[in-house]
């Protein structure tokens, strides 16, 4: 079936650093791949999606392609703040059943 | 206002009672989720549906009911709640399969 492995967390970075988080999927099929952030207290929100292979999604600094023969979709961004601090959640869309599968999220922490 | 909404926001209740958390979108979207988030287990599917009067079991579904009547409603029930149920529930929609989901602000219950 499909499944999503997402970086295990916590990460804790610098503001102004480099930011990489690992997402990698299993999936029949070729469906779109999502990027949720969920901020303290909230629901998930989309941050970025990507439709079909070679397909960048971007949003906020925020970058992630979708690769198709490496089975990805790492999330990047050159340089964080203390506003990103957030858990982070990659996800494959929802299948011809209806079922979605989301990753268990990876927290980030920026630091002043 | 338009959007999805969740109530309550906040829930105590019993072991044995039966408890119903609401959901509501206004948008007419077809699917809608339930999800609970529980540390260390990231988002679990529990049950969706991809249309009114269509609703399938997720990966939790055990212990839950779910019905959708009309599009735009589609409550949980646990129909004799544990403490196991002490989780963090959200509601999500999306317009068609592979879509983005919009997600609720999500219910915390607590089952003392």
């Amino acid at each position: 079936g499909n499944s999503v492995t997402q970086m295990e967390g916590p990460v804790t970075l610098s503001e102004e650093a480099f930011l990489t988080i690992n997402c990698t999927y299993t999936a029949t099929g070729y469906p779109s791949l999502f990027w949720y952030v969920q901020y303290p207290g909230e629901g998930l929100q989309l941050l970025l999606k990507a439709t079909k292979a070679d397909d960048k999604g971007s949003n906020k600094g925020f970058e992630a392609t979708y690769r198709k023969e490496t089975t990805s979709f790492h999330l990047e961004k050159g340089s964080v703040q203390v506003s990103d601090s957030a858990v982070y959640f990659c996800a494959l869309g929802t299948t011809n059943a209806g079922k979605s599968t989301f990753g268990d999220g990876t927290t980030l922490t920026v630091k002043p | 206002d338009a959007g999805i909404t969740q109530s309550p926001r906040y829930k105590i209740t019993e072991t044995g009672r039966q408890v119903t958390l609401m959901c509501h979108q206004t948008w007419s979207h077809s699917y809608m989720f339930w999800y609970r988030q529980d540390l260390g287990h990231g988002l679990r599917l529990i049950y969706y549906s991809a249309a009114a009067d269509i609703t399938d079991k997720g990966e939790v579904p055990d212990g839950y009911v779910v019905s959708r009547s009309k599009t735009e409603n589609f409550p949980l029930t646990l129909e004799s709640a544990t403490r196991s149920q002490t989780s963090v529930y959200f509601c999500a929609s999306s317009v068609a399969r592979n879509t983005e989901a919009f997600f609720g602000q999500g219910t915390r219950l607590t089952v003392v």
